[in-house]
Parts: C-alpha cells; structure tokens; sequence
C-alpha cells in the first residue's frame, strides 16, 4: 500500500531564514507527488506539482526516488508562508485519489 | 464561478442523531471526493465518485455513507453520528481535463458530536 509520512508536525524558523518541509513515500510504481498549503481560515490548495518542476511563491521541490522524498524547500522564509502544508501521492487507479501525508504547521516568526 | 461549496459550515449534533452534508461544485468535474481531516492524521479519504451515479469506498468509509445524483453534486452521509466523527469534512473535486490531477476543495465543514 502506499503511504506518505511527514516526520514533523510542527516546524518553527524566523523569517529570512531557510526552511525545509520533509517527506517521504513508499510506492511500488512511478509517483507523482504534490504539496498543498492551507492558511489560516482558508481552503486547501495546491502549491506545486513534482512534474512541472515549477517554483511557486520561492518554494521549490524536487523528487528523490533513490531516497523516496519529496521535500519542500525555500531559501528565505516569509511570515506569510505560515501554514498547514501536506504532501500528497497520486494513485495510478480511478478517480485520481490521493493520499495525504500527515501534514507539516509550519510557522515564521518576526 | 464558486468553485467548490459546502453546506453547512458547522454543526453540532448529538450521539445518534443523523445528518448529510452537501458539496457542490460548478466545474463540471468528474469526480469528487470527500475527506476527514483529523490532528496528526492529515486528510483521509471517506468516499468518492468517479461520475455521476458511482461511489466508492475510500480509507475510512465505516459510518458514512454518499450519494452522488447528480453530476455537480456529492452529499455524505451521517447516519448515526458518534463522538468518533467529530472532524472537519473536505470536499474536493477533479477532473480529467484539470491541469495534472489537481484536487479543489471546498471551505470546509466542522461538525461536533457530543
């Protein structure tokens, strides 16, 4: 079965200083994997896509298979970016289902 | 466009008691999803539809159930609502045609069972 694990619940850093989402997957075929960041009293959204290879609001990813992660990163920190964030792993069935790791509450301090 | 919608956005009920939740969305998406999110577990699948008149159980089906009538429309149901429930509800919608299999969701709804 497939299976994602965020290791830490809760990240704390201060604004300007780098910060590093962890996660990790087990999957037996060719993953695509996503990130999704809910603010405060908002939505879950996407923030980005491993296959588009895109930097969204200075947050890059890049999928390891050889170490099975998925980390999110980005260099300078901004309290804006205080959020819940979750990894997710597409499943190659019906319905385009994903399965979601625990999720990561990562907060900027001033 | 709304986007995904949710009724209601809170309720409380008690042991025993009964509800149903509404999604809606106006994307003409194909399938749709609802899931529980819980502190330290992430969102987990409850149910979802691949189209209009099929369902499908997903990570904890086990005291709902869904019906799915019309396309823009997923509805979950709470037959005998147990303190075990008490989470915030997630639907989402997708469809083929969305850019790489991105899943929108709605607000939310928060539910208390006492």
């Amino acid at each position: 079965a497939q299976r994602v694990t965020q290791p830490e619940k809760l990240l704390s850093v201060f604004k300007g200083a780098p910060v590093e989402l962890k996660c990790n997957y087990s999957y037996s075929g060719s993953p695509e994997l996503f990130w999704y960041v809910q603010y405060s009293r908002q939505r879950l959204q996407l923030l980005l896509r491993h296959i588009s290879r895109e930097s969204i609001k200075g947050f890059t990813a890049d999928l390891n298979k050889g170490e099975t992660s998925f980390h999110l990163k980005k260099p300078f920190a901004q309290e804006e970016d205080s959020a819940m964030y979750y990894c997710a792993l597409l499943e190659e069935t019906s319905g385009s289902r994903l399965t979601f790791g625990e999720g990561t509450q990562l907060t900027v301090n001033p | 466009n709304a986007g995904v919608t949710q009724t209601p956005k809170f309720r409380v009920l008690k042991t025993g008691q009964s509800m149903t939740l509404l999604c809606a969305q106006d994307m003409n998406h194909e399938y749709m999803y609802w899931y529980r999110q819980d502190p330290g577990m992430g969102l987990r699948l409850i149910h979802y539809s691949v189209g209009e008149g099929t369902t499908a159980k997903g990570e904890v089906p086990d005291g709902y159930n869904v019906s799915r009538l019309k396309k823009q429309n997923f509805l979950l149901g709470l037959e005998s609502a147990a303190p075990s429930q008490t989470s915030v509800y997630f639907c989402a919608s997708s469809s083929l045609g969305a850019p790489m299999n991105t899943q929108y969701f709605g607000p939310g709804t928060r539910l208390t069972v006492l």
